[in-house]
């Protein structure tokens, strides 16, 4: 069972692009989360989805960002025109329900030049 | 309120000794599951344990072992007999039965083991 799928797993932007970051659930899995994680602190949840719904988007920035998860094909994380301080690793994670353990993905580095 | 404290930032040992990571946290319900993961440096996260809140029975996995106090809000871990492969961030994490709030964790313990 191939476990949370992420990529790409490098991303570089210059300010003012967008950036679209992709993650495969496991197989099963219909609950998907984004959590950002800035160089030495831990996770900031972002979003929680669920099969082309958003359950919880209480830790997304209101401007810029945007998260959807259709019925067919990867969750998708998107921030628009990107700032420097979009720079982190972004980690998806997913479950079978939403008080289950979560499985994350290798997650992805994103560098805003 | 839901919350994770992890109070140790960092914490320092020697390889072969024993250590203990404190995870305390705070939920009004009386359904609600615990976790623990570790993030080694190479940047992943690794799912370690979960454990409900009727389920009080210590586990042992290992050199791993968790002790999970209700009366205290506790759910420590200890890493017995700790080696230099041990070196990596772990969190603790809550997740409950009530309202759409998934997995809340704590900041995090960054364990380095010397050798």
């Amino acid at each position: 069972n191939a476990g949370v799928m992420q990529n790409p797993r490098h991303l570089v932007r210059r300010r003012g692009q967008e950036a679209r970051l992709r993650c495969s659930p496991m197989k099963g899995h219909s609950h998907v989360y984004w959590y950002r994680q800035l160089p030495e602190e831990g996770l900031k949840f972002m979003v929680y989805l669920q099969k082309e719904n958003i359950i919880d988007e209480s830790g997304m920035p209101k401007e810029r960002f945007s998260a959807e998860f259709p019925k067919e094909g990867p969750s998708i994380l998107r921030i628009q025109q990107v700032v420097r301080g979009d720079s982190a690793a972004y980690f998806c994670a997913s479950s079978p329900d939403r008080r289950f353990e979560q499985y994350f993905g290798p997650g992805t580095r994103l560098t805003v030049t | 309120a839901q919350k994770v404290t992890q109070a140790q930032t960092e914490i320092s040992v020697v390889e072969k000794e024993d250590v203990t990571l404190d995870c305390v946290y705070e939920t009004r319900d009386t359904t609600y599951y615990l976790f623990w993961y570790k993030q080694p440096p190479s940047g992943e996260l690794v799912f370690l344990i979960r454990r409900n809140s009727f389920d009080e029975q210590n586990e042992i996995s290992g050199r791993y072992s968790w002790n999970f106090q209700k009366s205290t809000s506790s759910f420590n871990f200890t890493i017995t007999a700790s080696q230099v492969v041990d070196s990596a961030v772990y969190f603790c994490a809550l997740s409950f039965d009530s309202g759409n709030t998934p997995l809340v964790f704590g900041k995090g313990t960054r364990l380095s083991v010397i050798a």
